[in-house]
């Protein structure tokens, strides 16, 4: 069974602060995603990072995909409260069964 | 226009009584998966097809059944509801390869009386 371990599980902070969210396995993935998730509403891809140490840039959103591709970190930078939300990493595998897991989510509150 | 449509969006039944959830796509995805939501948790993965090919996880009850009687649509079938069941399910699809972005339903919210 393939599991990825989010931290923090809850994450409540000020407008304009930084944080830092990880999404950590003993699995290596071949590649690993993050979803952004509204109540009521289902997951909205972020950004997909395929190879080993790869830096994705979204705005104020950094995103690092580990050197073994086990393990990936999101960082946002002055935090607005339009980025709370529960964020979910994935791990997809194409090991001959396409399948996508999802992290344990990080549940992030931004307040103004 | 939405690309994977979930119906109904909300579902009430009765303990024990069989119900089905559906979902349908338009993107000609080779993969379609069913995700359990309870409040405040992750989607938990329940089973997923590559094509035809039908991958149950291990953790699965046997309550849940699924079908794909092709490559549009998707049923996921509970056969005796209980009140641990009430939850958001979600039906995602993707292309081949892990690389590919999941496009999810708006989820079917599934109330158990």
């Amino acid at each position: 069974t393939q599991l990825l371990e989010q931290s923090p599980q809850f994450l409540s902070i000020q407008e304009g602060e930084n944080l830092t969210v990880y999404c950590n396995s003993s699995s290596v993935f071949s590649s690993l995603q993050w979803y952004r998730q509204e109540p009521g509403e289902g997951p909205v891809l972020l950004v997909t990072v395929v190879t080993g140490g790869e830096v994705k840039k979204l705005k104020r959103l950094t995103f690092q995909f580990g050197d073994a591709r086990k393990d990936s970190s999101l960082h946002i930078t002055a935090a607005q409260p339009g980025d709370t939300g529960l964020y979910l990493c994935a791990g997809a595998s194409d090991f001959g069964n396409e399948k996508l897991t999802f992290g344990t989510g990080t549940r992030l509150t931004i307040i103004p | 226009d939405a690309m994977v449509i979930q119906n109904p969006r909300y579902q009430v039944t009765q303990f024990g009584k069989p119900v089905t959830l559906s979902c349908s796509q338009t993107l000609n995805h080779n993969v379609m998966y069913w995700y359990q939501q309870k409040s405040s948790q992750a989607p938990k993965l329940l089973f997923h097809y590559y094509d035809k090919d039908f991958n149950n996880e291990a953790d699965t009850p046997d309550n849940f059944q699924s079908r794909r009687p092709n490559t549009s649509f998707c049923f996921l079938d509970i056969r005796s509801p209980g009140l641990g069941d009430a939850a958001m399910y979600l039906c995602a699809t993707s292309g081949q390869g892990a690389d590919t972005e999941a496009f999810f339903g708006q989820g079917t919210r599934l109330t158990v009386v």
